[in-house]
């Protein structure tokens, strides 16, 4: 079975941009999270969707947003960037949408504002 | 506040000898406990999940153990190989869903030959 794919890997932007980021998780997984990694602040949960809702959020701004397809693809999008948005952004999927369920991360996509 | 704390930051062994990261934890209402081993450029791979009736779990040369009274945990690594260099992150997930994960620093693990 193929891993979570994210796309690109790298991206570079200017503040004031907006971007989007894609995920693809593993085949027959329902549920797809976000997270955010910086040296600071370590990983935090940006949202998770399950069959095309948003059914958790974490605590970032509105510039932070995200959708999931009817295929379950994700992506995450955020506008209007700042310097402070430089981040690994990963994401993971799995089966079920429960506290013990195991999550599988992608490798990332490393934003870089300038 | 719900907390994840993570020692030693960091930690270099030789090749071939064991070591012990350790997990401290303030988190209600307790779910599970998750370790993760993060590769540089990568993302994190699960090693472990425990809940609170587990007090030990094992994947090959990794052994978790969870004090649940104390909220502690530990993971053990032994016979280190060059490959278990990386960053170890601990998550303690409280009831309620995914908003209720809260990470650890991690503990980054050099392992010389």
């Amino acid at each position: 079975k193929a891993g979570v794919t994210q796309t690109p890997r790298y991206l570079i932007k200017t503040r004031g941009q907006q971007v989007t980021l894609s995920c693809s998780p593993i085949s027959g997984h329902r549920s797809v999270s976000w997270y955010q990694q910086t040296p600071g602040q370590g990983l935090q949960f940006l949202f998770e969707y399950f069959s095309e809702t948003q059914r958790n959020k974490g605590n970032f701004p509105g510039r932070f947003s995200g959708r999931q397809f009817s295929n379950s693809r994700s992506e995450m999008n955020v506008s209007t960037l700042e310097l402070g948005d430089s981040a690994l952004y990963l994401c993971a999927s799995s089966a079920l949408q429960a506290d013990g369920s195991p999550l599988h991360f992608g490798n990332g996509t490393r934003l870089t504002v300038t | 506040k719900n907390q994840v704390e993570q020692s030693p930051q960091s930690l270099i062994i030789l090749e071939g000898k064991n070591c012990t990261l350790q997990c401290n934890y303030t988190v209600s209402p307790f779910s599970n406990l998750r370790w993760y081993k993060q590769d540089t450029g990568r993302g994190p791979v699960s090693l472990t999940i425990m809940t609170f009736s587990e007090n030990t779990k094992s994947n090959g040369r990794y052994t978790a153990t969870l004090d649940a009274d104390t909220k502690q945990s530990s993971l053990h690594i032994t016979a280190s190989q060059l490959s278990d260099s990386a960053s170890y992150i601990c998550v303690v997930s409280a009831t309620g869903g995914y908003n209720k994960l809260i990470f650890g620093a991690g503990t980054r693990l050099a392992v010389h030959p």
